[in-house]
C-alpha cells in the first residue's frame, strides 16, 4: 500500500482556511484518497474521499492535482472545534473491495481563538 | 453516535488478568477490526474480520485473541498483558466489497498495571 507523508503540526486561527497535504508518491491506478479526523480519545472519523480533481462536502474539499502523488485536505473557516489530528490514507479501491486499512502519523491541527 | 459501541470504555488490569474487550456495530456492516493507539504513536490495525473469518491478523501476540461470534459482534480477550500493551483499543466496521469509509467506536482505554 502507498505510503503517505504528512506534516506533524499546524497552527492556525478561527475563521482562516486550513490546507493540508498529503504526499503519496507511489499511489496505484485504482487507489482511492480517504481523509479522516480523530479527537482525543475517540475513534477516527470520515471526512472525505476521492480519486482526482476535486471533491466537496458539507465539512471540506480534497484537492488532487492530476499525477495524484499528492493532496490536499482544505478546511474553510475552522472553528476552535476542529482541533483535532487528521489522517491522509491511500489504497482504497471500489473495484476489489480492498480498502485503505493503515494510519500514519497524521497531522495535528491546533485552532486558536 | 457512530452505530459502534465499545464496552467497556475504561479498563484497569493486572498482568495475570484475563478481561474482554467488547464491540458492537448497529449498521448491518459484515466486517469488523481491532486497531491499537498508543501514546504518541500511529494507529495499529490487529485483526480484521470479514463475515466472521478473520482475513488478517498484523502479527498480533497471542496474549490478544479476537472472537467475531456473528458479523455484529466482536470481542478482544485479554490474558497475560504486559504494561507496554497499556493502550486505546478501537473497534471498526465497514460494508465490506466497497472502498468507503471505516466506522469507528469511542474505544476502549486500557490501562495494564
Amino acid at each position: 500500500l502507498a505510503k503517505t507523508t504528512q506534516p506533524i503540526s499546524m497552527d492556525s486561527y478561527e475563521g482562516q482556511e486550513v490546507n493540508i497535504t498529503c504526499s503519496h508518491n507511489n499511489i496505484a491506478t485504482n487507489d482511492y484518497i480517504t481523509w479522516y479526523q480523530q479527537f482525543p480519545s475517540q475513534g477516527p472519523r470520515f471526512i472525505i474521499q476521492g480519486y482526482k480533481t476535486k471533491v466537496t462536502n458539507e465539512v471540506a474539499s480534497l484537492f488532487i492535482p492530476a499525477d495524484r502523488k499528492s493532496s490536499t485536505l482544505s478546511l474553510p473557516r475552522v472553528s476552535l472545534s476542529d482541533t483535532a489530528v487528521y489522517y491522509c490514507l491511500v489504497g482504497a479501491t471500489m473495484d476489489t473491495g480492498r480498502r485503505a486499512l493503515t494510519f500514519g502519523s497524521g497531522t495535528r491541527l491546533q485552532v486558536q481563538p | 453516535e457512530t452505530g459502534v459501541t465499545q464496552t467497556p470504555r475504561h479498563l484497569v488490569m493486572g498482568m495475570t488478568n484475563k478481561k474482554s474487550l467488547k464491540c458492537e456495530q448497529h449498521l448491518g456492516h459484515n466486517a469488523m477490526y481491532w486497531y491499537k493507539q498508543s501514546a504518541k504513536k500511529p494507529l495499529e490495525l490487529m485483526f480484521v474480520y470479514n463475515f466472521k473469518e478473520q482475513t488478517e491478523n498484523n502479527s498480533v501476540p497471542s496474549r490478544f485473541s479476537p472472537e467475531c461470534p456473528n458479523s455484529s459482534h466482536l470481542f478482544l480477550h485479554l490474558h497475560t498483558l504486559q504494561p507496554e500493551d497499556s493502550a486505546l483499543y478501537l473497534c471498526a466496521s465497514s460494508q465490506g466489497g466497497s472502498g468507503g469509509e471505516l466506522f469507528f467506536g469511542e474505544g476502549s482505554r486500557l490501562t495494564v498495571l
